[in-house]
Formats: C-alpha cells, sequence, structure tokens
C-alpha cells in the first residue's frame, strides 16, 4: 500500500488532456513539494516535474503541475502516442522521514 | 548531465546473498547524495536506501539489516549489498541520483539508471 493514492490507470485520445492526481497527508504533499516522474518499462525513469511545477530542461510545456492542500495533479495537453507511461507521484514525509511514491497511474493513449 | 549503469542482478535462492553496483559517468559523482529505488513485478516505485555526499546512510525498514549502501569514489561507483534475501525482494533495482549531497525534504532523484533485475527464488 503506497502512502500516496493515485489511480492506477488514465486514458486519453491525441490532442485531449489529461489529469493524474495525487493524494496524500499533511505529512508529506501537505508541507513538503512534490515530484513527478515519467516511467517507461525497462527504461529509466525520468524527472517531469520538480518542487510542484517545475519543469526540468528538456521536458516539454505540455507537462505542467499544481499542489492543493494534501493533493497534487499532473497535467499533459496535446497528449501525444509517445506519452503513454507509467507516472508517479513522490514527496518527503516528515512522519517516515524518507521519500515516499505513488503507485502509479498507467496512461493509455487510445 | 550524468549517466548511470546499474549490473550485478540475478537469480538467487531465498537467504542468499547479491552485490549490486551502479557506475556512474559525466559528472562529479562524490558531490551528490545517491539511492537505490526498486520496483517489484505488477507494482509502484519503491525507495531503498540513500548514500549521502557525507557518507551518512538510510534504509527502509523493509531492507535494513540486511542491505548495505556504500560507494566507492574513485571508481565513480554505487554499491548494494545485499543479504538474506527474501522472495519479496525480487524487484528491477534503479540507481538514482540527488542534485545535491544530502537526502533530506529538498531533494529527489534528478536521473535514474534503467535497472538491473534481482529475482529471488528457489
Amino acid at each position: 500500500q503506497s502512502v500516496l493514492t493515485q489511480p492506477p490507470s488514465a486514458s486519453g485520445t491525441p490532442g485531449q488532456r489529461v489529469t493524474i492526481s495525487c493524494s496524500g497527508s499533511t505529512s508529506n504533499i501537505g508541507s513538503n513539494f512534490v515530484y513527478w516522474y515519467q516511467h517507461l518499462p525497462g527504461t529509466a525513469p525520468k524527472l517531469l516535474i520538480s518542487m510542484n511545477n517545475q519543469r526540468p530542461s528538456g521536458v516539454p510545456d505540455r507537462f505542467s503541475g499544481s499542489k492543493s492542500g494534501t493533493s497534487a495533479s499532473l497535467a499533459i495537453s496535446g497528449l501525444r502516442s509517445e506519452d503513454e507511461a507509467d507516472y508517479y507521484c513522490a514527496a518527503w514525509d516528515d512522519r517516515l522521514s524518507g521519500r515516499v511514491f505513488g503507485g502509479g497511474t498507467k496512461l493509455t493513449v487510445l | 548531465e550524468m549517466q548511470l549503469v546499474e549490473s550485478g542482478g540475478g537469480l538467487v535462492q531465498p537467504g542468499g546473498s547479491l552485490r549490486l553496483s551502479c557506475g556512474a559517468s559525466g559528472s562529479t559523482f562524490n558531490s551528490y547524495a545517491m539511492s537505490w529505488v526498486r520496483q517489484a513485478p505488477g507494482k509502484g516505485l519503491e525507495w531503498v536506501s540513500t548514500l549521502s555526499g557525507s557518507g551518512n546512510t538510510y534504509y527502509a525498514d523493509s531492507v535494513k539489516g540486511r542491505f548495505t549502501i556504500s560507494r566507492d569514489n574513485s571508481k565513480n561507483t554505487l554499491y548494494l549489498q545485499m543479504n538474506s534475501l527474501r522472495a519479496e525482494d525480487t524487484a528491477i533495482y534503479y540507481c538514482a541520483k540527488d542534485p545535491r549531497p544530502y537526502y533530506d525534504a529538498w531533494g529527489y532523484f534528478d536521473f535514474w539508471g534503467q535497472g538491473t533485475p534481482v529475482t529471488v527464488s528457489s
């Protein structure tokens, strides 16, 4: 059971906007930054969003992050087939004194 | 930009040992905290262990006392010694780098390797 809660799956058609939610608590998302990672099985996970809403160099502006209270969201606009991957949220947990992940959301581009 | 390449995974019997390696290139290895993160079959990512730039070690409760993280800065290599392995340790193990030398609330994983598979089975 992951500390952060994500929907197991999401889907959309090319060009659509999709959002993936991540729910936590006051000890993690509520008091720390949220990070998002993109992972295609068999490859290296990739940092997509840092510090709630910052895109590292090279990440398209189609990807955006937001946080409100104890929840966070990743939005992907102009969906493309290459966006089909697993997406994970992560944060520091003050109570556990460690980094925690969500269970991951598998995004399917129909 | 740092490149990370894991090796050392394989099939091991329950109770056995295995040592994973992570070779780093492209950046000053000893300036950063380095970690191991794993993904069990059909499961999400799970943080396993971190070694800070100053040498402090941190472990998930599930591996504490069984796994040991270390590094050889002269070889730009991170290690994970895994002892008393259990079936639930079966996973792909990823090496990941922090942008800072600390393991704290301000850190995150900015670069990852492609992982090495570990299977614990008789």
